[in-house]
């Protein structure tokens, strides 16, 4: 199956350490997106990317995070200096562009962040 | 920015029932996309369904079927003949069709099967 993979499936890491995240997406989808979902909430939209091209931003991506998707495949999240408020699950999603793109978004299973 | 709420945490069925989740939107704008995704416990998001705003015909796929009321800013989920399968958090979103590329989820709703 070429779904969307995310690597590592999960993370436990100590308050000040940093992280980074892996997202495989689906081979023909040229547009990755980041979410974070917290317990209780739905996603929320951290970044995009259309192929390489990191297109928006949420004001909810610090400065301590960054993302990158140098070839245009797949992409890494990277936490610098975590905190415990990181705690969370980061979801990747991928979707095709142009007439294949219906709309939907296909999701990985995510990267579960715990921060002691 | 775009709201959506979903008013019921927990929602229960008995098996082979029906049951419907509610979910609202905020927005002033006429064009954009209303889904429903599925998240099963440790497994990833699914597409359940997906309306656009400027049809007016409710979408339907197979057991799944939705209210869409525009004016009222509502778009509910019905569930017709539960199975234990459908056990999972349910997501309402919102996606604009000016910018696209964000999706605005609700809090979720988790819904469980009763056998």
């Amino acid at each position: 199956d070429t779904g969307v993979s995310q690597d590592p499936r999960h993370k436990i890491t100590k308050r000040g350490q940093n992280v980074t995240f892996r997202c495989d997406p689906i081979s023909e989808h040229n547009r990755l997106y980041w979410y974070r979902q917290t317990l209780g909430q739905g996603p929320e939209f951290l970044t995009y990317f259309q192929n390489e091209a990191q297109l928006e931003k949420s004001r909810l991506l610090s400065d301590r995070f960054s993302a990158e998707r140098p070839k245009g495949s797949f992409s890494t999240l990277e936490i610098q200096r975590t905190e415990q408020g990181d705690s969370a699950m980061y979801l990747c999603a991928s979707s095709p562009s142009g007439r294949a793109n219906t709309g939907e978004l296909f999701f990985g299973e995510g990267s579960r962040l715990t921060v002691l | 920015a775009q709201t959506v709420t979903q008013s019921q945490p927990e929602m229960s069925v008995q098996e082979a029932e029906t049951v419907t989740l509610s979910c609202t939107y905020d927005t002033s704008e006429s064009d954009y996309y209303l889904f429903w995704y599925k998240q099963p416990p440790s497994r990833q998001m699914i597409l359940v369904i997906r309306q656009e705003a400027y049809k007016q015909q409710n979408a339907t796929e197979n057991r799944f079927s939705v209210n869409f009321q525009k004016a009222a800013k509502s778009f509910s989920l019905k569930i017709s003949d539960s199975q234990l399968g459908d056990a999972a958090m349910y997501f309402c979103a919102y996606r604009s069709g000016y910018t696209g590329n964000q999706f605005y989820f609700g809090t979720g709703t988790s819904l469980t099967v009763i056998p």
